[in-house]
């Protein structure tokens, strides 16, 4: 099982300026690596497939970079809507695949 | 527009079966574009893949949970099912069902229902 491993567990930002999440693979994953934003009472929502493209809605704000094992998520300009929990997850390992167990950005 | 929407009782007793059934709407379940997956949230806790299926029936489920796990899949329908046996209190969860997609690249969750909070209890 590859295990996804997220930092921080909580970060806090001040509103308008950049976060940086980051998300490590414990193997090799390619760049088969999405990014989730999870609200409180919602279902998760894909911001980033393939490690960096953003998914069809999703804000020029928000950017992912990385392939092999290291990746980062990084949303500029934060605005109060972006406050939540970000998930890693990657789809390398098929059939089974795994999320890392969060990073919840909180307002500084 | 594409929805998913979760349906099935929310408290279950310890050793009995959960079951959920997750319906599509605003498209075909038998695309052969997608798998149709189930993923569960413990409170407070992350995401954990259960399973994914094809229209076909072929299903792929976590080794962690293959022993007690059966997804199936209604066609005429347009829905998918879980059922999750012997369950005990470490199976609460909001249960989430979602789309998939099948080709090699495009393996992650594009589509999530709302959820389901299953509560098991006595």
């Amino acid at each position: 099982e590859i295990v996804m491993t997220q930092s921080p567990a909580t970060l806090s930002v001040s509103p308008g300026e950049r976060a940086t999440l980051s998300c490590r693979a414990s193997q090799y994953i390619s760049s088969n690596l999405a990014w989730y934003q999870q609200k409180p009472g919602q279902a998760p929502r894909l911001l980033i497939y393939g490690a960096s493209t953003r998914a069809t809605g999703i804000p020029a704000s928000f950017s992912g970079s990385g392939s092999g094992t290291e990746f980062t998520l990084t949303i500029s300009s934060l605005q109060s809507e972006d406050f939540a929990i970000y998930y890693c997850q990657q789809y390398h390992n098929w059939p089974l695949y795994t999320f890392g167990q969060g990073t919840k950005l909180e307002i500084k | 527009q594409f929805q998913l929407q979760e349906s099935g009782p929310g408290l279950v007793k310890p050793s009995e079966t959960l079951s959920l059934t997750c319906t599509v709407s605003g498209g075909s379940i038998s695309s052969s574009n997608y798998y149709w997956a189930w993923i569960r949230q413990p409170p407070g806790k992350g995401l954990e893949w259960i399973g994914s299926i094809y229209y076909s029936g072929s299903t792929y489920y976590n080794p962690s949970l293959k022993s007690r796990v059966t997804i199936s899949v209604d066609t005429s329908k347009n829905q998918f099912s879980l059922k999750l046996s012997s369950v005990t209190a470490a199976d609460t969860a909001v249960y989430f069902c979602a789309r998939q997609g099948r080709r090699p690249g495009d393996e992650y969750f594009q589509h999530w229902g709302q959820g389901a909070l299953v509560t098991v209890s006595s």
